[in-house]
């Protein structure tokens, strides 16, 4: 399977303890995406990079969030002393961006599920 | 802030009927993508559509970007159980814009 994977898919933890997930995007693709679904809604963009740059992030990222990229191919996203609103799923995609003024089509994982009790 | 509005927000039919669920914005979009997801899973891309008045057709599902590339519709012809999931519409803002702008989703339920 070619697709994005995330790891793990799911995780249970106490409020305050610090949890971090794993994206492994489609292995040509140059931009990776994360966004944050609560239940009933759509998701809502986090971050994202190019390569290994991180280019944009949402007010959403409160200090306590942190994304990377190191190499440019898988990312992490640590979330630090956890709170009860973090719980959510959490959904990585990736896309190929091939110029400034193209348009790209984002490719999404099966997401991690975040349960912060 | 860029926002997709889709409608009805849940959508209950038998099997064999037609359903359209809508996505509307005030905003222009570079290009629209529809997404169905289960529930416990990421979102899987049904479609893209980049041109104004484009129409796409995927088996039984009609998908139709908006001329002036505001607003897009999915119709679902003689809808079977497997089309359950939520739809959802997401839109890349502007000229060349990154990150996707999400509409609420609208559930839909078809009955055997």
């Amino acid at each position: 399977d070619t697709g994005v994977s995330q790891n793990p898919r799911h995780k249970i933890t106490k409020r305050g303890q610090n949890v971090t997930f794993r994206c492994d995007p489609i292995s040509e693709h140059n931009r990776l995406y994360w966004y944050r679904q609560t239940l009933g809604q759509g998701p809502e963009f986090l971050t994202y990079f190019q390569n290994e740059a991180q280019l944009e992030k949402s007010r959403l990222l409160s200090d306590r969030f942190s994304a990377e990229r190191p190499k440019g191919s898988f990312s992490t996203l640590e979330i630090q002393r956890t709170e009860q609103g973090d719980s959510a799923m959490y959904l990585c995609a990736s896309s190929l961006r091939r110029g400034v003024s193209s348009t790209d089509t984002q490719y999404f994982g099966p997401g991690t599920r975040l349960t912060v009790l | 802030t860029q926002l997709l509005e889709q409608s009805p927000q849940f959508l209950s039919i038998q099997e064999g009927e037609n359903l359209t669920v809508y996505c509307n914005s005030s905003s222009v979009f570079s290009s629209l993508q529809w997404y169905r997801q289960e529930p416990g899973e990421g979102p899987v891309l049904l479609v893209t559509v980049v041109t104004g008045g484009e129409v796409k057709k995927l088996k039984r599902l009609t998908f139709q970007f908006g001329d002036a590339r505001k607003d897009s519709s999915l119709h679902i012809t003689a809808a079977q159980p497997g089309d359950t999931g939520l739809y959802l519409c997401a839109g890349v803002p502007g000229a060349a814009g990154n990150k996707l702008t999400f509409g609420g989703g609208t559930r839909v339920l078809v009955k055997p």
